[in-house]
């Protein structure tokens, strides 16, 4: 157990709905990341927050946005979705956000959207 | 933009022996950080090594370690004594060293499927 959460496990929906997914960090964690998994794309980085502030943004669709909340849990919200947009969704923590190997990323056990 | 590519997409080797996943990588920075994570049936990604490009020695963790090549730009990895529950997906990952408020993000690449066979 990394001591990232993720909620919810799986979702199913349907092409042009509106999900969010949510992340809690490991408790002193200030940075938090969005990872997209998928067949085709492999593992991309979509965006990285850090105590509450965007701090580098990645492949992320225009349809895509997260915030990260003063408690430091972060939401992942993607609309209009297509059936490209299915796959599996990590959120990772680190403490500081630093570029150091010492501030390893941690991996939540990521959010299964599948898209109908 | 940095890329990492995994040339092999799957390998198997009997339990308790060894196997090498090879990892290649192209950047122009000078001082990243490489890892290794696996990826299990479960899903869960997993931090299994890690090296910093401006130390010389090779990183160990128990049966885990790595060949790490900065002039080829190659960072292997070799599972000692393969036990069963090594079955898994494994990313080799790269980080710049950017610094300060530039962000820290990870670079995979396709990942080696590693079969562990009784």
């Amino acid at each position: 157990d990394s001591g990232v959460t993720q909620t919810p496990k799986h979702l199913i929906t349907a092409t042009g709905q509106r999900v969010t997914l949510r992340c809690s960090p490991r408790s002193g964690d200030l940075s938090v990341y969005w990872y997209q998994q998928s067949l085709d794309q492999g593992l991309q980085f979509l965006i990285q927050y850090y105590n509450g502030e965007e701090r580098a943004k990645g492949n992320i669709l225009e349809r895509f946005s997260a915030q990260q909340f003063p408690d430091l849990h972060s939401e992942l919200n993607l609309s209009s979705l297509e059936l490209g947009d299915s796959a599996l969704y990590f959120c990772a923590s680190s403490t500081s956000g630093q570029s150091t190997s010492t501030d390893t990323q941690y991996f939540g056990p990521g959010t299964r959207l599948t898209v109908l | 933009a940095q890329t990492v590519t995994q040339s092999q997409p799957e390998m198997s080797v009997q339990e308790a022996e060894t196997v090498t996943l090879s990892c290649t990588y192209d950047t122009s920075e000078s001082n990243y950080y490489l890892f290794w994570y696996k990826q299990p049936p479960s899903r869960q990604m997993i931090l299994v090594i890690r090296q910093e490009a401006y130390k010389q020695q090779n990183a160990t963790e128990n049966r885990f370690s790595v060949n790490f090549q900065k002039a080829a730009k190659s960072f292997s990895l070799k599972i000692s004594d393969s036990q069963l529950g090594d079955t898994a997906m494994y990313f080799c990952a790269f980080m710049k060293h950017a610094g300060g408020a530039a962000g820290n993000k990870l670079t995979f690449g396709g990942g080696t499927r590693v079969l562990v066979k009784p």
